[in-house]
């Protein structure tokens, strides 16, 4: 079963506006990861947040992480339209149990013009 | 930044056929290689973790005698799917990683397309 699970799962918004999306997941967590990916294409790496930090940022992306409500989010702000894509967050579990990433369902956001 | 480069990135071909998909990372050393599946609108499935030099970890429900893993080196992992049918087809994503223990993010291709017919 999936570790995270992704709200919402589809989100239209327009260009200027901010973008939520949130991620909760079930168990203790080394890390957690958010990805973009365009349609047909491979994953591009956003943000890594370990799970002793709760907040980090880049550029127009703010991810927060809650682990006491083991839950995530990533804000974009002022989109555009080329943020159209799915995005997906993605947990490591702690050291010596496990290292791969395990994803959510993902959010598909689009951007209108 | 780091490249991962997949190829190829679409293939068509005959039931019955096996297809090998490669997996590069250009410019670091990835000690950590991974296969994901992935089925229209969802999300990723990882079918199997490989460490450079030794055998790949296939989760669970993932065939190894039909989609073979080889890592033969820190810049290559080739995934082979045998005797490839039409439920075999699907896009299939490799992502590499410098380490073992998931501190780094994972860097990906940009998939395959497989159609079998």
């Amino acid at each position: 079963s999936q570790q995270g699970e992704e709200d919402p799962q589809a989100l239209s918004i327009q260009e200027g506006e901010n973008a939520t999306m949130n991620c909760s997941y079930k168990t203790s967590i080394n890390n957690l990861q958010w990805y973009r990916q365009n349609s047909g294409r491979g994953l591009v790496h956003l943000i890594l947040i370990r799970s002793n930090e709760r907040e980090k940022h880049s550029g127009r992306l703010r991810v927060t992480l809650d682990t006491s409500k083991k839950s995530s989010s990533l804000l974009i702000t002022a989109s555009r339209a080329a943020d159209t894509a799915s995005y997906f967050c993605a947990t490591v579990l702690p050291l010596n149990a496990g290292n791969m990433l395990t994803f959510g369902g993902g959010t598909r956001l689009m951007v209108k013009p | 930044g780091a490249v991962v480069s997949q190829h190829p990135s679409r293939v068509i071909c005959k039931s019955g056929t096996s297809v090998k998909i490669e997996c590069r990372s250009l410019d670091f050393q990835a000690t950590t290689m991974f296969w994901y599946r992935q089925f229209p609108k969802q999300s990723l499935m990882l079918m199997a973790t490989s460490n450079e030099g030794s055998k790949a970890t296939y989760e669970q429900g993932v065939e190894k005698d039909k989609f073979l893993i080889n890592h033969a080196s820190l810049t290559l992992s080739t995934l082979t799917v045998t005797s490839a049918h039409p439920e075999d087809s699907s896009f299939y994503i490799c992502s590499a990683r410098r380490d073992r223990d998931g501190n780094q993010p994972q860097h990906f291709g940009d998939g395959t397309r497989l159609s079998i017919l």
